[in-house]
Formats: structure tokens, sequence, C-alpha cells
């Protein structure tokens, strides 16, 4: 069965630090991968998506990016966090059969 | 562009009541699918129920089901037997040509004992 694995659970980051989270997934090959963030109470935002390796494709400009490494990991990063990135983060993929995603445990991202 | 709207921000419901969540959207593909979302206060967000648009008998997974009117763009989820679990913020989203998922500004739902 796939599995989807997402760290750090919670973060605390100054403003101007740098920020990376990560996220894997096991059980599959050549997921679709995403990162969302959601304000609390609100909906999600879609930040990247990524349907191979070097191929990823930014929603919202701002100062994060996003990379994949490898097949099953994806990584979202910051040089200077700002603390409007506080938030919740959620990684999510499809296999692009039926669309449906699966999700992270997400992070919870504080900027003091 | 596609849109999917939640006109019900915040319902609340005794446990073993039945309650029916809301959601219309707007698309231009003929072949799309619809899903609803459960996020509980952990945050985890679950795959609740997707329905594919050709087909005409609307899914249903145990407790829960959906009303899918394609005629009039519109996929309620109703909730059968209302359990305190079901406590939880719902989307609902559909599937667009170009790999993303339209969401909802989601319904919060509350189940009282």
């Amino acid at each position: 069965s796939q599995t989807i694995h997402q760290w750090p659970a919670t973060l605390v980051q100054p403003v101007g630090s740098p920020l990376s989270l990560e996220c894997t997934v096991e059980g599959t090959s050549n997921p679709n991968l995403y990162w969302y963030r959601q304000a609390a109470g609100r909906g999600l935002q879609l930040l990247f998506y990524s349907i191979g390796i070097d191929q990823i494709s930014s929603e919202v400009p701002q100062n994060l990016s996003a990379s994949r490494p490898q097949d099953r990991q994806f990584i979202l990063s910051s040089k200077k966090l700002l603390l409007s990135d506080s938030g919740f983060y959620l990684c999510a993929f499809d296999r692009g059969l039926s669309y449906e995603q699966y999700f992270g445990p997400g992070t919870r991202l504080t900027v003091t | 562009a596609q849109t999917v709207t939640q006109s019900q921000p915040e319902m609340s419901v005794q446990e073993a009541e039945t309650v029916t969540l809301s959601c219309t959207y707007d698309t231009s593909e003929n072949n799309y699918y619809l899903f609803w979302y459960k996020q509980p206060p952990s945050r985890q967000m679950i795959l609740v129920i997707r329905q594919e648009a050709y087909k005409q008998q609307n899914a249903t997974e145990n407790r829960f089901s959906v009303n899918f009117q394609k005629a009039a763009k519109s996929f309620s989820l109703k909730i059968s037997d209302s359990q305190l679990g079901d406590t939880a913020m719902y989307f609902c989203a559909s599937h667009d040509s170009n790999y993303q998922l339209i969401w909802g500004a989601g319904t919060k739902l509350i189940i009282k004992p």
C-alpha cells in the first residue's frame, strides 16, 4: 500500500531563517506530487506540483521554492522566511489515474 | 476556470441525525472527478468519497453517500447516523485537466452529543 511521510510535524523558525520541509512517498512510482498551504480555518492553497523529476510548476509567486531530487521525494524550501509564511503545509500525491490525492500528516510552521 | 462553491460555512447536528453538505461546481470538461475530503481536528486530510462524472450511479461509502446532479452541477454529501467522530471540516473538490484539484472553501461540521 502507498504511504506518504512528511516532516517535521511542527516547526518554529525566526524571520529570515531558511526552511526545508520534506515529503516522501512509498509504495508507488512516478507519483504526481503537491505542496499546499492552509491558513487556520481556511481552504487549501496549491503552492507547487510536480509530474516528474525536474518538472515542477509554481502556482503562487512567493519566496518559497520546491525541488524533487528523487522520484518519490518532494522538498519545500525557503532561503529567508517571512512572517506571512506561517501556516499548515500539506504534501500530497496522486497516481494520475483517478486523480484522488492522498495527503501527509502536515507540518505546522510558525515564523516568529 | 473551474470553480467549486460550498455555501455552508458551518453546520451542526445532533448525533445520529442525517446531515447533507452542499457543493456546486463549474467546469467545461466532459469527463471529470469529484471528491469529498474530511479534515478532523488533527488536520490530516482524508478522502471520504469520489464520484466519476460519467457514472450515473451515486457513490456510496458506508454512512457516506453523494447526490450527484450533473446537469445542475451539484455534488452534495449525505452523512447518515452521524457520529461524534464525524466532526471535521469537509472540503469538496473537482479535478480539472491540469493535474490540479480545485477546492471549495470548506464546511465546518459539528456533531453534538
